[in-house]
């Protein structure tokens, strides 16, 4: 069975530092990884995908994920956080197969200090 | 713009009460979900449907119903059998794949009294 686990349900960083949150899952075929956010009283939006193309993957507002298979992670950074940047992460996994759902990680919330 | 609505944004039930969430997306999308978010829980699937007049439930079904009559529309209600319905719900629909990206509706935040 996929799972998905975050370290750190709740992470600060101050305004322009290195923004690391971490994401490991375990899938017993190779997965299709995700990231969204989600800011206060709305929905998710996607920040970025991974399908295999490449393990660096690039998404919206500056934020980057690494997939690592020996590591079974798939780690968010950005180098230098914005206040604009607090909100919930969430890790996904899922496969391609037709009766597997996505599976959703517990979420990180982020501050930024100013 | 092609998105997903999801009305009310704020819901207040008494107890004993059934209460119907919409959720509708004009993206063309096959399938459509809804989710359960609890402070610290993150998400957990209440149902899916991967085409109209069909659907599945997911994690924590009980004292949930949905119906699945357009591809526009999936709806979803809260029974009286459900013990703890005080959350926030999330619509969110996909192309169909698993591996597709989920687009979010802005949530609905159940409140029983």
């Amino acid at each position: 069975a996929q799972s998905v686990t975050q370290l750190g349900s709740h992470v600060s960083v101050s305004e322009g530092a290195l923004v690391l949150l971490r994401c490991n899952y375990s899938s017993s075929v190779p997965p299709y990884l995700f990231w969204y956010v989600q800011y206060p009283n709305q929905g998710l939006q996607l920040l970025l995908k991974y399908t295999s193309a490449a393990t660096l993957v690039k998404g919206i507002n500056g934020f980057e994920a690494e997939f690592k298979k020996s590591e079974t992670s798939f780690h968010l950074t950005k180098p230098s956080a914005h206040m604009s940047d607090a909100a919930e992460y969430f890790c996904a996994v899922s496969k391609e197969t037709s009766y597997d759902k996505v599976i959703f990680g517990p979420g990180t919330s982020l501050s930024v200090i100013p | 713009d092609g998105g997903i609505t999801q009305s009310p944004k704020y819901l207040f039930r008494k107890e004993g009460q059934n209460v119907t969430l919409s959720c509708e997306q004009n993206l063309n999308h096959d399938a459509m979900y809804w989710y359960r978010q609890d402070p610290g829980q993150g998400l957990r699937l209440i149902y899916y449907s991967q085409i109209v007049n069909d659907f599945q439930k997911g994690d924590i079904a009980e004292g949930y119903s949905v119906s699945r009559e357009k591809k526009e529309s999936f709806p979803l209600t809260v029974t009286s059998a459900q013990k703890n319905p005080t959350a926030f719900y999330l619509c969110a629909s996909s192309l169909g794949s698993n591996t597709d990206t989920q687009y979010f509706g802005p949530g609905t935040r159940l409140t029983v009294l």
